[in-house]
């Protein structure tokens, strides 16, 4: 079965810095992997993913994330933050299977502050 | 609508209660999940329907747990005899095929607490 480390419950940063949410997975196949972002009262929304081809993959808001197989990681990173991304980030993955069923980690609440 | 949506967006229930919620998926999808996100914790997969087969309901977590989708849009997920560990956030997401290329569209979700 595989399984998904978010380890960083919360990240407070400031405006404007660089900002990193870590993410680990576990499984003995291979996965395919997501990053969905939760902004207050609303619904997830997928941020990016990583299906294969180029191990950096970016979202159209600044945000990147690079799938490194021999650490099992997919890190999220931005550069600059803004105050409109604040939110609960959850990095999920997927196996290779008709049902496409997510599993998720515990999610990292991103606080920007001015 | 635009969007998945489900109903209502808030239900609050004693112990002992049947409640039932509503996903109305976008459109045409062909796939739809359910997840339960419990406080401070990520979505865990509760089932999954291609059209109106339920393929997977390994996530269920007891038998007081049923999912339904008939005509293969709307669905219905139903707790019998709710208990206080049943409370969180119910989510449903729907793809427009099935298959891990597919983008799952999640809704905003039903808060359910039991008393």
């Amino acid at each position: 079965a595989q399984s998904v480390t978010q380890l960083d419950s919360q990240v407070p940063v400031f405006e404007e810095a660089p900002v990193e949410l870590r993410c680990n997975y576990s499984s003995s196949v291979s996965v395919y992997l997501f990053w969905y972002v939760q902004y207050p009262n609303q619904g997830l929304q997928l941020l990016l993913k990583y299906l294969s081809g180029s191990t950096l993959v970016e979202s159209i808001n600044g945000f990147e994330a690079e799938f490194n197989k021999s650490q099992t990681s997919f890190h999220l990173r931005k550069p600059s933050v803004h105050i409109s991304d604040t939110a609960e980030y959850f990095c999920a993955v997927s196996l290779n299977n008709a049902g496409n069923m997510l599993t998720f980690g515990g999610g990292t609440r991103l606080m920007v502050k001015p | 609508g635009a969007g998945v949506s489900q109903s209502p967006r808030y239900k609050v229930a004693k112990r002992g209660q049947d409640v039932a919620l509503r996903c109305d998926p976008i459109s045409g999808h062909v796939s739809l999940f359910w997840y339960q996100q419990a406080l401070g914790q990520g979505p865990e997969f509760l089932t999954y329907f291609q059209n109106e087969a339920q393929l997977d309901k390994s996530g269920l977590p007891s038998d007081r747990f049923f999912a339904e989708r008939p005509e293969g849009s709307v669905s219905t997920l139903k707790i019998q005899r709710t208990q206080q560990e049943d409370s969180a956030v119910y989510l449903c997401a729907s793809s427009r095929m099935s298959g891990y290329l597919q983008e799952q569209f999640f809704g905003p979700g039903t808060r359910l607490t039991v008393l």
